[in-house]
C-alpha cells in the first residue's frame, strides 16, 4: 500500500525555470492538499482540492498552479520559480468533510532555488 | 490571526522521563479535531494521536496521551516515558467543522537525552 507518493524528492532551479512537483495518492481520498514547511513557520497550506476538477487557494498560493483530472493525482506547477520558493514541500490527502480525519503525509519534496 | 500556537521552539527530556509539549488553538466552530504528528530528521510526517471537541475522555495512544482543557483551549500532548527515538519536531493541527483544512503550529523540537 503506497499511500501518498511524492517526485522527485529533491531539486534544484534556477530562478525562473519552471516544474512540477508530482503527487498521487492510492487510498480513494477526496481531499488533498499542498503544504511548505519552512523553519519556524510549521507548515503553510498552498492549494487544496476536494476531488476531481475542483482546486481552491490556501493561506499562500502566489506562484503555484495546481489542477485535479483524477482522484488520484494533484500535481503543483511552479511557473517561474523564485528564490522565497525555496522550502521542503509535503503533499497530503484524507477523506472529505470530516474534522475528525487526519492528513496523510507524502514524504516530501526539498526544492532548492538558486 | 494564528489559529494554533506552540510556544516551545525547543524542549529537553531525560530518556524515560515524561514530557508535555504545549498547544493552544482558537476556534469559534463547536466542532473541530486536533492533532498531533511527529516530524524525526529523516523528515516525513507521522500521525500520533487526535482528539475531537466533543469526545469526553483525553485521548490515548500507547505512550502517548492527550491532555484536552477545552475551556482554556489547549490540546497538550504527553509523552510519558521517553525514548530516544522519540526525539524530532512534534506539529499540533486542527481541522474545524466541515472544513477541510489544517491549520499547523510552528513546532517543537523535542530532544531525549541518554
Amino acid at each position: 500500500n503506497a499511500g501518498v507518493t511524492q517526485t522527485p524528492k529533491f531539486q534544484v532551479l534556477k530562478t525562473g525555470q519552471s516544474m512540477t512537483l508530482q503527487c498521487a495518492q492510492d487510498m480513494n481520498h477526496e481531499y488533498m492538499s499542498w503544504y511548505r514547511q519552512d523553519p519556524g513557520m510549521g507548515l503553510r497550506l498552498i492549494h487544496y482540492s476536494v476531488g476531481a476538477g475542483i482546486t481552491d487557494q490556501g493561506e499562500v498560493p502566489n506562484g503555484y498552479n495546481v489542477s485535479r483530472s483524477t482522484t488520484e493525482d494533484f500535481p503543483l506547477r511552479l511557473l517561474s520559480a523564485a528564490p522565497s520558493q525555496t522550502s521542503v514541500y509535503f503533499c497530503a490527502s484524507s477523506y472529505l468533510q470530516n474534522s475528525n480525519q487526519p492528513q496523510h503525509f507524502g514524504d516530501g519534496t526539498r526544492l532548492s532555488i538558486l | 490571526a494564528q489559529k494554533i500556537t506552540q510556544t516551545q521552539p525547543g524542549m529537553f527530556v531525560q530518556e524515560k522521563e515524561a514530557v508535555t509539549l504545549d498547544c493552544t488553538y482558537d476556534t469559534s466552530d463547536p466542532s473541530y479535531g486536533l492533532f498531533w504528528y511527529k516530524q524525526p530528521s529523516s523528515g516525513e510526517m507521522i500521525f500520533l494521536i487526535y482528539q475531537g471537541s466533543y469526545d469526553q475522555q483525553n485521548a490515548t495512544e500507547g505512550r502517548y496521551s492527550l491532555n484536552f482543557q477545552k475551556a482554556r483551549k489547549s490540546a497538550n500532548l504527553v509523552i510519558s516515558a521517553s525514548q530516544l527515538g522519540d526525539s524530532a519536531m512534534y506539529f499540533c493541527a486542527m481541522r474545524e467543522g466541515e472544513g477541510n483544512d489544517m491549520r499547523f503550529g510552528a513546532g517543537t523540537r523535542l530532544t531525549v537525552k541518554p
